[in-house]
């Protein structure tokens, strides 16, 4: 068993609706990631966060530390939200960072 | 500062020869992380520096593979005797702190053939 596991791996809904990508870890972190990854292959960071809940335009993380779960929400989702959504964490104790396999996002127009 | 950069972008190489890939990451990150990712998977950690010293390598990373950050600024990952199960993209990132983001490059897609 991963890590880091991702749901779903694949998810397709139209322009304007509520998504929602969930990850699940097994074990202890200093924070958890949430990360964009388009075609291509270049990697942004969209989120950072060790407790509660954050915010950036159209997309929300939360975080919940004793059920080792986090979602990541996009409110009135958009055709350029298509990409690859990646969850990582970081480890107690150590560098690295562990990512789940990521969830291919696409939204029609 | 334009983010961090790596090259080349695409390598196509035959099995058996070797090929070295260059990272060079934001200005003032002191940390820099190499990581392997193959198609359809999250990227998998294979090392990572602190200034000039290597501090943690994956098993993931065999006695072909070799990292280097001589100065504490660019890093180097050389591959010897490519092999098929080589090809993938990989990823260089930096941060300033183990705290901190980790800001990744565009990575170079390796193809062995």
């Amino acid at each position: 068993k991963n890590e880091v596991e991702q749901s779903p791996q694949n998810l397709t809904a139209q322009e304007g609706e509520f998504i929602t990508i969930n990850c699940s870890y097994s074990v202890g972190i200093s924070a958890l990631h949430w990360l964009q990854q388009h075609p291509g292959g270049g990697i942004v960071s969209l989120f950072m966060l060790s407790s509660g809940k954050k915010k950036h335009g159209r997309l929300i993380a939360t975080i919940n530390i004793q059920e080792k779960h986090s979602s990541l929400h996009i409110t009135a989702s958009h055709p350029r939200d298509s990409a690859v959504y990646i969850c990582a964490v970081s480890l107690q104790g150590a560098q690295k960072l562990v990512f789940g396999q990521g969830t291919r996002l696409t939204i029609n127009p | 500062d334009t983010g961090v950069s790596q090259d080349p972008r695409h390598k196509i190489t035959k099995r058996g020869q070797n090929v070295t890939f260059r990272c060079d990451p934001i200005s003032e990150h002191n940390r820099l992380y190499w990581y392997r990712q193959t198609l359809g998977q999250g990227p998998e950690f294979l090392t990572y520096f602190q200034n000039e010293a290597q501090l943690e390598k994956s098993r993931l990373l065999s006695d072909r593979f070799s990292a280097e950050r001589p100065k504490g600024s660019f890093s180097t990952l050389e591959i010897q005797r490519t092999e098929q199960g080589d090809s993938a993209m990989y990823l260089c990132a930096s941060s300033l702190d183990p705290r901190e983001t980790q800001y990744f490059g565009p990575g170079t897609r390796l193809l062995v053939l």
